[in-house]
C-alpha cells in the first residue's frame, strides 16, 4: 500500500524557519519524482515545489523561490522542504504528493494526509 | 506563468443532476490538464488525468474532455458523496497551477 506521511508542521514565528519531511513507502521511491502543494486555510490548493527522482532537478513557485527548499533522501525514502524566511502567508497545510506519468501527462496520484504549518507571532 | 480559470466558483445541485464544470488555461496546454476531488478535511485524490483518462477505481459516471485551453469535467448523475470541491492543475509548464477550484454543493 501506498504511504506518504508528512511531519514537521507546527507555529512557528515570522521570519523562522521549519523543515518539513515526507516519510514515503509501498513504492519504489528512489523512481518517483514528488512535488509539494499547499492549502491556506479555507483557500485552493497551491503548487509549492518539485523534485526529480534523483533530486537533481528542482522547481519552485513564484511565491516561495529563494526562501524554500526541496530536497530528497533516496536511501530514506524521505522527502523534505526546507521553510525560511517564513510569512503569515505561508500558513497552510503543506501535502506532499507523488508524481505519476500516465498517457505522457504529469499528475498527482498519491497524496499525504498534510502537515499544518502555522506563522504567527 | 500559465493561469488556469474554473467556473462556476461554486454550484448548487441535486442528486441526479447533470453537473458540468469548466477549466480555461491562459495558454494552449495541449491534454496536460488533471482534475482532482477534495472533501472537507481530506486530502485531495485524482480523479482524472491527461484530460480525459480516467483514475481507476473513479466511477464511469465521471468524464472528463478538451484541449488547447477549454476542458470539462462532467458529472452524469449526481450521487450523495460526490458533494466536494473540484480542482483543475495544468502539468504542461512549470510552474504548476491549480484553478482556483469549484465548490459543489447540496441543493
Amino acid at each position: 500500500e501506498v504511504q506518504l506521511v508528512e511531519s514537521g508542521g507546527g507555529l512557528v514565528q515570522p521570519g523562522g524557519s521549519l523543515r518539513l519531511s515526507c516519510a514515503v513507502s509501498g513504492f519504489t521511491f528512489r523512481s518517483y519524482d514528488m512535488n509539494w502543494v499547499r492549502q491556506a486555510p479555507g483557500k485552493g490548493l497551491e503548487w509549492v515545489s518539485y523534485i526529480s527522482s534523483g533530486g537533481g532537478t528542482t522547481y519552485y513557485g513564484d511565491s516561495v523561490k529563494g526562501r524554500f527548499t526541496i530536497s530528497r533522501d533516496n536511501a530514506k525514502n524521505a522527502l523534505f522542504l526546507q521553510m525560511n524566511s517564513l510569512r503569515a502567508e505561508d500558513t497552510a497545510t503543506y501535502y506532499c504528493a507523488r508524481v505519476a506519468y500516465g498517457d505522457y501527462a504529469e499528475s498527482l496520484d498519491y497524496w499525504g494526509q498534510g502537515t499544518l504549518v502555522t506563522v504567527s507571532s | 506563468d500559465i493561469q488556469m480559470t474554473q467556473s462556476p466558483s461554486s454550484l448548487s445541485a441535486s442528486v441526479g443532476d447533470r453537473v458540468t464544470i469548466t477549466c480555461r488555461a491562459s495558454q494552449s496546454i495541449s491534454n496536460y490538464l488533471n482534475w482532482y476531488q477534495q472533501k472537507p478535511g481530506r486530502a485531495p485524490n485524482r480523479l482524472i488525468y491527461a484530460a480525459s483518462t480516467l483514475q481507476s477505481g473513479v466511477p464511469s459516471r465521471f468524464s472528463g474532455s478538451g484541449s488547447g485551453t477549454d476542458f470539462t469535467l462532467t458529472i452524469s448523475s449526481l450521487q450523495a458523496e460526490d458533494f466536494a470541491t473540484y480542482y483543475c492543475q495544468q502539468s504542461y509548464r512549470m510552474p504548476r497551477t491549480f484553478g482556483q477550484g469549484t465548490k459543489l454543493e447540496i441543493k
